[in-house]
């Protein structure tokens, strides 16, 4: 079956512009997750959403970064007045209730 | 605090080597532990996980709680085996946030 799919595949934008990042997770999956993979900090743990549970937003780096998930599927990741240091693969993963995190493809942000 | 350790960047062994990717951790509490591969252009996947006792393509993982380590044993190394491996724990049953270590990249030479 189709797996968790992200869009962009590849994005670049200049300093200090705002950017939304698409996933699409396994349908029926109730768990959603946002990880960042950047050269010097390896892989990070964003944000997770479970059910209509409230996000675990405790690894979010800062205000400018936030998400939504809705309709309990689709999530939008935005950054907002994005700097250098947010270039990274940003990846998403979804689970269904008790099981393994299945990873999409990732974004990879580049920002000039 | 929690937190995943893999020491080793980089690991090179020829084909047909015993490898051991090492893996320790800190967590208050019981934490599931997992292996995840990356192959060369392809996406995070799930090698194994502690609570299975499986083996998946000859690998073996065994959790120590006395020495909080989870390392990831092959007898006999494939060139198909070269990928970057992360170890990860979550706090329950999986569904957590998983913590990460920083990876340790594999290279199997023929």
């Amino acid at each position: 079956g189709a797996g968790v799919s992200q869009s962009p595949s590849n994005k670049v934008t200049e300093k200090g512009k705002d950017v939304e990042l698409r996933c699409d997770p396994i349908s029926g999956h109730t768990a959603l997750y946002w990880y960042r993979q950047s050269l010097g900090q390896g892989l990070e743990f964003l944000i997770y959403f479970q059910g209509n549970s409230a996000p675990d937003k405790s690894g979010l780096p800062s205000d400018r970064f936030s998400a939504e998930r809705t309709g309990g599927s689709v999530s939008t990741l935005t950054i907002q007045r994005t700097q250098q240091e947010d270039s990274a693969v940003y990846l998403c993963a979804s689970s269904p209730d008790s099981d393994t995190q299945y990873f999409g493809p990732g974004t990879r942000l580049t920002v000039l | 605090a929690q937190r995943v350790t893999q020491p080793e960047k980089l690991l090179s062994v020829f084909k047909g080597a015993p490898v051991e990717l090492k893996c320790n951790y800190s967590y208050s509490g019981s934490p599931e532990l997992f292996w995840y591969v990356q192959y060369s252009r392809q996406r995070l996947q799930l090698l194994l996980r502690h609570i299975s006792r499986e083996s998946i393509k000859g690998f073996t993982a065994d959790l120590n709680k006395g020495e909080t380590s989870f390392h990831l044993k092959k007898p006999f190394a494939q060139e198909e085996d070269s990928a970057m491996y992360y170890c990860a724990l979550s706090g329950r049953g999986g569904t957590d946030k998983l913590i990460f270590g920083t990876g340790t990249r594999l290279q199997v030479f023929p």
